[in-house]
This record gives structure tokens, C-alpha cells and sequence, in this order.
């Protein structure tokens, strides 16, 4: 079964701190993709990849940098977090453009004091 | 500019009734229609979809309706059960695009 984990699950940050997040996908998918989710905007894409090595700007990639060392990880780091950056992340992986499906992890929540 | 609208935001019936989750779309390109559920403290996953060539989708309780002249469509639950409360998410894709658009989401409680 598709698989895609995400770490840390919880995390506290303060304001201009560096924060990574990682993900990790078994499905062996090209494409990976990192969200955010807030009340009221549902879910916007930050960055995607096609594939390693390979780092695409979202709809929101302002404060946010990706990076894709392998097929299997994707990560997302906050150079200087800020406030409005707390949210729940989510990764997630899909095989193909257009009809696919996506897979997403379980979520991270960060809170930025 | 957000390119999928969903209705209502929130939604509450009582078990057994029909719960009926209204999307529309700006893009006439879009071609491909995900729907996705999600439970709270989980990530969504997909529930039903459905591609521009057909009017309608069905898997078991789940329904989607497609207008494409209109671009709307809607998700039809029917026998709404506790279980199904959930937050639910319209997709839309278009043939070789590098994304999924998303809309907000409609929140459904189901009452017991």
C-alpha cells in the first residue's frame, strides 16, 4: 500500500529559527508535492517535484525552499521562520501528471512563536 | 484567484439523509475531478473521481454529478452515516498538468 511519512509530527519553533521538514514516500512516485493547510484556504501547494534533483515553485513558495535529494525524499525548510508560517504541512506523492491519485502523509504541525 | 469554489462550507444532516457537496470550476481545461476526504489529524485521500467525458460516478454511496457545459458538479452522499463526517475536497486537473487545484473544503457533520 502507498506509503508516506512525514517528520517531525509536532513542532515548535521560534521566529527566525530554521525549521526542516521532511518526507518520505515508498511508492517509488516521481512526483512529490508539499501543502500547507489553514482554516479557510483549504489546501495550497508550496513546492513539487518531478523527480530528484528537481524543485518547482507552487501557488505560495514565498519563505519556503524544497529540496529532493532522492526518488524517496522530499524536504521543506524555513531559512527564517515567522509567524505566519504556523500551519499543518502536508506531503504528498502521485505517479503521474493530470489523473492520478495523490498520497498524502499524516501532516506536520508547526507553530512559530 | 481561486479556480475551484466549493458549497456549502459547512454542512449538517442527520444519519440516513442524503448529504449533497457542491463544486464549480473556472478552467475550462480541467478535465479531471478528484474528490478527497479527510478525517480530523489525518491527511485526505481520495474518495471518488471522475474525468470531463462522463456525467456521472458512482461508488456505492458516493455520487458525483458532472455538468460540463455549467462547470459544476456536485458529491452525492447517500444513507449518510457518523462515519462519513469528514472534511471533503474538490479537485480539478487538466490533461498533463503539473497539479491538482484544490478548493476550500466543505465540512459535513453527520448527527446519529
Amino acid at each position: 500500500e502507498a506509503a508516506v511519512t512525514q517528520s517531525p509530527r509536532n513542532k515548535v519553533a521560534v521566529t527566525g529559527g530554521k525549521v526542516t521538514l521532511s518526507c518520505n514516500q515508498t511508492n517509488n512516485h516521481n512526483n512529490m508535492y508539499w501543502y500547507r493547510q489553514d482554516t479557510g484556504h483549504g489546501l495550497r501547494l508550496i513546492h513539487y517535484s518531478y523527480g530528484a534533483g528537481s524543485t518547482e515553485k507552487g501557488d505560495i513558495p514565498d519563505g519556503y525552499k524544497a529540496s529532493r535529494p532522492s526518488q524517496e525524499n522530499f524536504s521543506l525548510i524555513l531559512e527564517l521562520a515567522t509567524p505566519s508560517q504556523t500551519s499543518v504541512y502536508f506531503c504528498a506523492s502521485g505517479e503521474t501528471w493530470g489523473e492520478a491519485e495523490q498520497f498524502f502523509g499524516p501532516g506536520t504541525r508547526l507553530t512559530v512563536l | 484567484q481561486q479556480q475551484v469554489r466549493q458549497s456549502p462550507q459547512s454542512l449538517t444532516v442527520w444519519e440516513g439523509e442524503t448529504a449533497i457537496l457542491n463544486c464549480s470550476y473556472e478552467d475550462s481545461t480541467f478535465n479531471y475531478f478528484p474528490w478527497y476526504q479527510q478525517f480530523p489529524g489525518e491527511g485526505p485521500a481520495l474518495l471518488i473521481s471522475i474525468s470531463s467525458v462522463s456525467d456521472k460516478k458512482e461508488d456505492g454511496r458516493f455520487t458525483i454529478f458532472f455538468n460540463k457545459r455549467e462547470k459544476k458538479l456536485s458529491l452525492h452522499i447517500t444513507d449518510s452515516q457518523p462515519g462519513d463526517s469528514a472534511t471533503y475536497f474538490c479537485a480539478a486537473s487538466g490533461t498533463n498538468a503539473y497539479k491538482v487545484i484544490f478548493g476550500k473544503g466543505t465540512h459535513l457533520h453527520v448527527l446519529p
